[in-house]
């Protein structure tokens, strides 16, 4: 079984640009997660998504950063415009929630810099 | 509101001894998640183990237990037989189960082992 897939792993961008990270979560998988993880402020929840609609946004930083996901095995994170201060590795994880099953898998990650 | 404490910034241990991890909890959910993460100097987030609030018995994951004291409310990681491969950071997190199953994680943990 393919795990959870990020693309692109690494992005550098300029200031101003937008920057749109893409995820596809472990098929089967009905909960689906950004996260934010930097030195100063650790990993971060972003938004979370149930069944492909979203749940809880109150950790995404300002209007700048948009998800979506359109279908059951495809997410976007999208920052329009990018500035320094989001150079962070961004996480996506999916999970199959329920009695038996807590856990989240993660993706291995984009690295983004923006210059 | 949810709270996870990890005081140990760093850790070394000798190979083949066991080593402990501390994480401290504060919540006041009745029903919740504590989930061990290895983040390896490659990136990607590793799920290791997960104990319910409501489990009778510590999970163990092969090398890997739970050190689960729900009065002391603290959930420690306990590596038996260190290996070098071991070497990464860990990150404690916990989740409130059913409803929003948002994870909040520690700061994390940087263990060494040594040859």
């Amino acid at each position: 079984d393919a795990g959870v897939i990020q693309s692109p792993r690494h992005e550098v961008t300029e200031m101003g640009q937008e920057v749109t990270l893409r995820c596809k979560p472990i098929s089967g998988h009905d909960y689906l997660f950004w996260y934010r993880q930097t030195m100063m402020r650790g990993l971060e929840l972003l938004i979370y998504f149930n069944n492909n609609v979203p749940i809880d946004d109150s950790g995404m930083p300002e209007d700048r950063f948009s998800a979506k996901m359109p279908n059951a095995s495809f997410s976007t994170l999208k920052i329009q415009p990018s500035e320094p201060r989001d150079s962070a590795v961004y996480f996506c994880a999916s999970s199959l929630l329920g009695p038996d099953s807590y856990e989240q898998y993660f993706g291995p990650g984009t690295r983004l810099t923006v210059t | 509101a949810q709270k996870i404490t990890q005081t140990q910034p760093g850790m070394f241990v000798q190979e083949k001894e066991a080593v402990t991890l501390d994480c401290t909890y504060d919540t006041s959910d009745p029903s919740y998640g504590l989930f061990w993460y290895k983040q390896p100097s490659s990136g990607e987030m590793i799920f290791l183990i997960y104990q319910g609030s409501y489990d009778q018995q510590n999970a163990t994951e092969g090398r890997y237990s739970l050190n689960f004291q729900k009065a002391r409310k603290s959930a420690n990681l306990v590596i038996s037989a260190s290996q070098l491969g071991d070497s990464a950071m860990y990150f404690c997190a916990m989740a409130r189960l059913g409803g929003t199953y948002k994870y909040i994680f520690g700061t994390g943990t940087r263990l060494k082992v040594l040859a």
